[in-house]
């Protein structure tokens, strides 16, 4: 069963930097592309950045410059660095798997982060 | 603002048929395949439709996704009152050079 598990969300302050985290099991982590999508309060999903199995990455231009996608293979695990945030990127956090013939095939659960003072 | 465009709201009776339109221009829904993705608030989006028309295994043929052009058009007939819920369509955008979703439907079956 392919398990996608979000962690590392929480409180910070305006201009502080979080990393989220994203275990994936189930499923042999190298062979997909995965992703991470956001949804503020009361919003609908916003599609942030995407990495390849082979290290092809793209960002939204709405953090492009602030947010990095990375993965590792030898721990199955996906992660968002998150630079200079504001008080619009709170929201919830998905990391989502892609099918060979779908985006977003697979999703977590989310991970709530918050941009307050 | 979401660069492909859905109704914030629709609505149908039990047994219904109802269909939830998603607009877009030819750098996105003109030119790339559409997902579509149902979302129970508080829970993680799910598959529901992928390339245009596809169904992921486990998904009732009730649910069907169509393109024409730059819009697309999901279908839910038989409506349940389980089939409430948030609905969104996404795909690449060209000249964006990244995915979008648009704003997204809440979906009540009265």
């Amino acid at each position: 069963e392919v398990q996608l598990v979000e962690s590392g969300g929480g409180l910070v302050q305006p201009g502080g930097s979080l990393r989220l985290s994203c275990a994936a099991s189930g499923f042999s982590f190298s062979d997909y592309s995965m992703n991470w999508v956001r949804q503020a309060p009361g919003k609908g999903l916003e599609w942030l950045s995407y990495i390849s199995s082979n290290g092809i990455i793209n960002y939204a231009h709405s953090v492009k410059g602030r947010f990095t996608i990375s993965r590792d293979t030898a721990k199955n695990s996906l992660y968002l660095q998150m630079n200079s945030l504001r008080a619009e990127d709170t929201a919830v956090y998905f990391c989502s798997r892609d099918a060979s013939l779908a985006y977003f095939e697979h999703w977590g659960q989310g991970a709530l982060v918050t941009v307050s003072s | 603002q979401s660069v492909l465009t859905q109704p914030p709201s629709a609505s149908g009776t039990p047994g219904q048929r109802v269909t939830i339109s998603c607009s877009g221009s030819s750098s996105n829904i003109g030119s790339n395949y559409i997902y579509w993705y149902r979302q129970v608030p508080g829970t993680a989006p799910k598959l529901l439709i992928y390339r245009n028309s596809q169904r992921p295994s486990g998904v009732p043929d009730r649910f069907s996704g169509s393109k024409s052009g730059t819009s697309a058009s999901l279908a839910i007939s038989g409506l349940r009152s389980e089939d409430e819920a948030d609905y969104y369509c996404a795909t690449w955008d060209d000249s964006l050079s990244g995915r979008v979703f648009g704003g997204g439907t809440q979906l009540t079956v009265l």
